[in-house]
């Protein structure tokens, strides 16, 4: 059963636009969500972050909305560039098994057009 | 910018010899972690670790078996590889702390494995 859904496999947009990737999730122990970035051949790379206490955090172009009714999270993008073309997991942590770990989603390829 | 190191990057190898995929990182985090992903799939835990002599089994069953005798030294074997064990092998580090401290992971490179 897949805790951390992102439903998108895929989004393409032009730059300057903006890029919304979505991420749902069913756990309610989920307390921390995080972005992660992934070029082909490379590591995931931390982007940004939420806490469960909060409902939208923002760092330069990238924000991260949380709605914790809807158990739904937003990586928001603006302006999109083109050397944000990467896939993008979404990931919730939780404790409620004894210890801190990281749940991912599958991941949503994001193409931004010249 | 992360310091974690994972050789080798890419390997191709023959069913039945044994492997050892090394993980390095030295930004003395206590945490470190081991994830399997297929293409197009979620990251999966197969092993973590809190520290020195400290090693679980994560979410996904795995035949690999890993150590953790130094801190900044986590690495991952397989006895006998088999064709079902292809995939990407990525490690992960983490420090101690609450908020962003204890959940942010800084990922190795990864290391592709082929078996054939």
């Amino acid at each position: 059963d897949q805790q951390v859904k992102q439903n998108s496999p895929s989004l393409s947009v032009q730059e300057g636009r903006i890029s919304i990737l979505n991420c749902d999730y069913t756990n309610s122990m989920f307390d921390y969500f995080l972005w992660y970035k992934k070029y082909p051949a490379e590591g995931p790379t931390f982007l940004i972050s939420i806490s469960s206490i909060k409902d939208k955090n923002e760092d330069g172009r990238f924000t991260v909305f949380l709605n914790k009714s809807a158990k739904h999270l937003s990586l928001h993008i603006v302006p999109s560039q083109p050397g944000d073309s990467a896939v993008y997991f979404c990931a919730a942590s939780t404790m409620d098994t004894g210890r801190r770990a990281l749940t991912f989603g599958s991941g949503t390829r994001l193409q931004v057009q010249p | 910018e992360a310091d974690i190191y994972q050789t080798p990057r890419y390997l191709v190898i023959g069913t039945g010899k044994k492997i050892t995929l090394e993980c390095s990182q030295t930004m003395g985090h206590d945490k470190m972690y081991w994830y399997q992903q297929d293409p197009g799939m979620e990251l999966h835990l197969i092993h973590y670790s809190y520290g020195v002599n400290s090693t679980e089994k994560g979410d996904l069953s795995s035949e690999s078996t890993v150590s953790r005798i130094r801190t900044e030294h986590f690495p991952l074997t397989l006895e006998s590889a088999r064709p079902s064990h292809t995939s990407q092998y990525l490690c992960a580090s983490s420090a101690m702390g609450q908020g962003a401290l204890d959940n942010e992971q800084f990922f190795g490179p990864g290391t592709r494995l082929t078996v054939l």
